[in-house]
């Protein structure tokens, strides 16, 4: 176990509503960054978060929006869902001088 | 887009024998990592072999990385049913300031008892 914890493990939702999945990081790592899995795919990086900044973003539309707390722990916000939403959100903590990512167990998102 | 490519996509072996996986990628790199994901739930590292290095090892695992050729591959050894999981391999490019993972697509790795 990480230490990484994420909430919910599950979700359904449907188009055109917003999500937020929640992310509390390993004790002591300050960066929390946030991918999208979609099925029998690799994790594709969203963005990351180093003290409540957004240091790093991939190719993802501006309805995709997070925020880091004091405590380091995140959020990740979907607005406007599309089909293609659907996938598994993974959350990662590390120091921000090591290159060490811990995962949590991450959120299914089901949009329908 | 992925950075990465595994080879093979898919792999069945049985257990006690070795299993090798390779992973290609495009651009240079600060460092390279393989993961663990066992049934589509969080993943697990592994490893993780920077870009001056040539060879690493843990426990049951030997990693290599060849810059010039831009590939690693990951070999198990001894394996078990346990090691049934998705391997993927992920880089941290040398270029820009955060330390984001540019994962491949993976390899299923399929071990019977």
């Amino acid at each position: 176990e990480t230490g990484v914890t994420q909430s919910p493990t599950h979700l359904i939702k449907t188009r055109g509503q917003q999500v937020t999945l929640r992310c509390s990081s390993q004790s002591g790592h300050n960066t929390v960054s946030w991918y999208q899995q979609a099925l029998g795919q690799g994790p594709q990086f969203i963005f990351q978060y180093y003290r409540e900044e957004e240091n790093g973003r991939g190719n993802f539309p501006p309805r995709f929006s997070g925020l880091q707390f004091p405590n380091y722990s995140s959020e990740l916000n979907v607005n406007a869902l599309e089909l293609d939403d659907s996938a598994l959100y993974l959350c990662a903590s590390s120091l921000w001088d090591r290159e060490t990512q811990y995962f949590g167990p991450g959120t299914r998102l089901l949009v329908l | 887009s992925q950075q990465g490519e595994e080879d093979p996509q898919a792999l069945s072996i049985q257990e006690g024998e070795n299993a090798t996986m390779n992973c290609s990628y495009k651009t240079s790199i600060n460092n390279l990592q393989w993961y663990r994901q066992n049934s589509g739930r969080g993943l697990v590292h592994l490893i993780l072999i920077r870009s001056n290095e040539r060879e690493k090892h843990s426990g049951r695992l030997r990693v290599t990385l060849d810059t010039s050729k831009k590939s690693s591959s990951l070999l198990i050894t001894a394996s078990r049913a346990a090691d049934t999981a998705s391997y993927f391999c992920a880089t941290v490019p040398s270029e820009g300031s955060s330390y984001k993972l540019i994962f491949g697509s993976g390899t299923r790795l399929l071990v019977r008892p």
